[in-house]
């Protein structure tokens, strides 16, 4: 069955970078387009960016333009997405989602940013 | 970018009511609406995408309808385990905006 496991929780100082991965399996890799969501504390749901991996292009939402970067490894179906100069309004979950439906979700990425 | 708009952002609700969330787009996205269910400390799950199509395995008590800028979901039995929050996202173009969110509950 498709599954999408992530890495696991992360605490950063502010200003500093975190990368989170995001591991597929069950399905074919490059078929799909893969999404980053995070959410704060009581929070909803914030879309970032996204990867083609076929095609290696990304989007990403002009809030984090210039912090963030999505990058994905077709020969381990892994998506990453970093996120540096942290402050402590990045403290969320983060999730990665797959394809325009987002019919899979990881299980979640917690990110802590405390001084 | 467009923005999503839904309403009410909460409610409150009983077991066997009927139950319609509406979500609203800033400009058409034709039929690139999905509908997600979270429940506290859990990953949002997909309900229904393009609009009115059930994603397999969600119960038929679970509808969804609309076009262009308004759309809707309905739960038609409100059961126990349907207590949770509920988000609509547009896929029409990036960026994917998700509505705010509607809890429902007790």
């Amino acid at each position: 069955q498709v599954q999408l496991v992530q890495s696991g929780t992360e605490v950063r100082k502010p200003g500093s970078s975190v990368k989170v991965s995001c591991k597929a399996s069950g399905d074919i890799f490059s078929r799909f387009s893969f999404s980053w969501v995070r959410q704060a504390p009581g929070q909803g749901l914030e879309w970032m960016g996204r990867i083609i991996p076929v095609f290696g292009t990304t989007d990403y939402a002009q809030k984090f333009q210039g912090r963030i970067t999505i990058t994905a490894d077709e020969s381990t179906s892994t998506a990453y997405m970093e996120l540096s100069s942290l402050r402590s309004e990045d403290t969320a979950v983060y999730y990665c989602a797959r394809g325009r439906y987002s019919d899979y979700w990881g299980q979640g990425t917690l990110v802590t940013v405390s001084s | 970018d467009i923005q999503m708009t839904q309403s009410p952002s909460s409610l409150s609700a009983s077991v066997g009511d009927r139950v319609t969330i509406t979500c609203r787009a800033s400009q058409s996205i034709s039929t690139y609406l999905n509908w997600f269910q979270q429940k506290p400390g859990r990953a949002p799950q997909l309900l229904i995408h393009d609009a009115s199509s059930l994603q397999s395995g969600v119960p038929s008590r679970f509808s969804g309808s609309g076009s262009e800028t308004d759309f809707a979901l309905t739960i038609s039995s409100l059961q126990p385990e349907d207590f949770a929050t509920y988000f609509c996202q547009h896929a029409f173009r990036t960026p994917w905006a998700f509505g705010q969110g509607t809890r429902v509950e007790v």
